[in-house]
């Protein structure tokens, strides 16, 4: 089955910088990847996802990037502000096929500081 | 005018005992999860429901059973609760299967 691993864990920015977090994945015919944001005590709320069929997709400040070729994507934050501080989880859907289950990265916890 | 609503949102009971969390979603979707976050934040499946029909039922102890009485329904009942149980349980739903879930509030179940 699909295996994610997310790095950094924890990730800790000056308000204003750029936020980078990284995920690969095994399974290559996997061929949707969404990003969730989870504030603390709060619920997950989907920010941006991307499908294989595309190499990168912008929303505002936010940004994720496939390299379907070393089976990775990227979350991209620019000017970070203190309100994007809160554990973000990449996921990947498994092929169809299967059961196709979102797959999910352990999380990356984002400190913004002001 | 929640999109997707769970209860209770806390839940403190015994070892042994039994007890059940209710979702409800009014986004008219037609897949339903429920998902199981531990104490290091990470989220795994549990089981999902198209239809009111079981498509993904995880290696989850069968003392968990979910119900889908309808659609807009998935219910988790849990028997004989255990210390390992204690987690953040999160219901979801989603239009397609698999995608853009939309999250409860999540109900924080902690075995004493």
């Amino acid at each position: 089955g699909e295996n994610v691993e997310q790095h950094p864990s924890t990730l800790s920015v000056q308000e204003g910088d750029s936020a980078v977090i990284k995920c690969t994945y095994s399974d290559s015919a996997s061929n949707y990847f969404p990003w969730y944001k989870q504030e603390l005590g709060k619920r997950p709320q989907l920010i941006i996802d991307i499908r294989s069929n595309v190499g990168e997709k912008k929303d505002q400040r936010i940004a994720v990037t496939l390299n379907k070729t070393a089976k990775h994507f990227s979350l991209h934050i620019t000017e970070t502000q203190p309100e994007d501080s809160a554990v973000y989880f990449c996921a990947a859907r498994e092929p169809p096929g299967g059961y196709n289950k979102l797959i999910f990265g352990a999380g990356t916890r984002l400190a913004v500081h002001p | 005018d929640t999109a997707v609503s769970q209860t209770p949102k806390y839940l403190v009971t015994q070892m042994g005992n039994d007890k059940s969390i209710k979702c409800e979603q009014n986004l008219g979707h037609d897949t339903m999860y429920w998902y199981k976050q531990d104490s290091k934040k990470f989220l795994k499946i549990m089981f999902s429901y198209n239809n009111k029909e079981l498509i993904i039922n995880e290696t989850v102890p069968n003392r968990f059973s979910p119900k889908s009485p309808d659609k807009a329904h998935l219910n988790l009942h849990i028997n004989s609760l255990e210390l390992g149980d204690s987690a953040v349980y999160f219901c979801a739903s989603s239009k397609e299967t698999n995608e853009k879930l939309f999250f409860g509030s999540g109900t924080q179940l902690s075995v004493l």
